[in-house]
């Protein structure tokens, strides 16, 4: 019974270079979240997918950062270029639905911590 | 001013002891109001949740919600060492899909 796994759990790049994060979900979800730690703050959102759709990409930057949930495979964080200030936990979550007006529990991947050199 | 504020602590506290944890938001849209649980490295788990205001009990956890003060608690009592761990207020607006964190209270309970 596999809870969300993410991969790699640790990475290191080098300014300039690209970060690729990787979220398989719970078995049967199919909403998947990106969240982002940084030291001394609390969680921030970044990114909700569905299946091959992004549908509130409201806290993600303007430059560099993208996201993919293709019809196969894992949800895809990708980062260009990183920067020092990329240096963070990355967290991803999934959900089994998204009903209007009712909550269904986000459960949370291990995270990838990302360090810039 | 962040939309939720939450104490980062640390608090310390003796085993057996009664935790009180907080967290005051300013977004009346909130509706579901969580606790989340981390322990160092790992991701946060869900420990409760509660829909708009009133209480909420499950074994030694209880989760309050102050929708006119917008105040949320969380309450642990006989604390044990193995609660030592970082605790997350989430909130989320009715038919939202982010949830918007505090930034942690961590909480060491010692022998």
């Amino acid at each position: 019974n596999a809870g969300v796994m993410q991969n790699p759990r640790h990475l290191v790049r080098r300014r300039g270079q690209e970060a690729r994060l990787r979220c398989s979900p719970v078995k049967g979800h199919s909403h998947v979240y990106w969240y982002r730690q940084l030291p001394e703050e609390g969680l921030k959102f970044m990114v909700y997918l569905q299946k091959e759709n992004i549908i509130d990409e409201s806290g993600m930057p303007k430059e560099r950062f993208s996201a993919e949930f293709p019809k196969e495979g894992p949800s895809i964080l990708r980062i260009q270029q990183v920067v020092r200030g990329d240096s963070a936990a990355y967290f991803c979550a999934s959900s089994p639905t998204q009903g209007s007006f009712s909550y269904n529990e986000q459960f949370f991947g291990p995270g990838t911590r990302l360090t810039v050199l | 001013q962040k939309e939720v504020e939450q104490d980062p602590g640390p608090l310390s506290v003796p085993e057996g002891a009664i935790v009180s944890l907080n967290c005051t938001y300013s977004n009346s849209a909130f509706q579901y109001f969580m606790w989340y649980r981390q322990y160092s490295r790992k991701g946060p788990e869900l420990l409760m949740y509660t829909y708009s205001s009133g209480n909420k009990e499950d074994g030694r956890f209880t989760a309050q919600v102050d929708k006119s003060s917008k105040y949320i608690s969380l309450f642990i009592r006989d604390s044990q060492p193995s609660d030592s761990a970082t605790y997350l207020c989430a909130m989320l607006a009715g038919g939202g899909n982010k949830l918007t964190f505090g930034t942690g209270t961590q909480l060491k309970v010692e022998l």
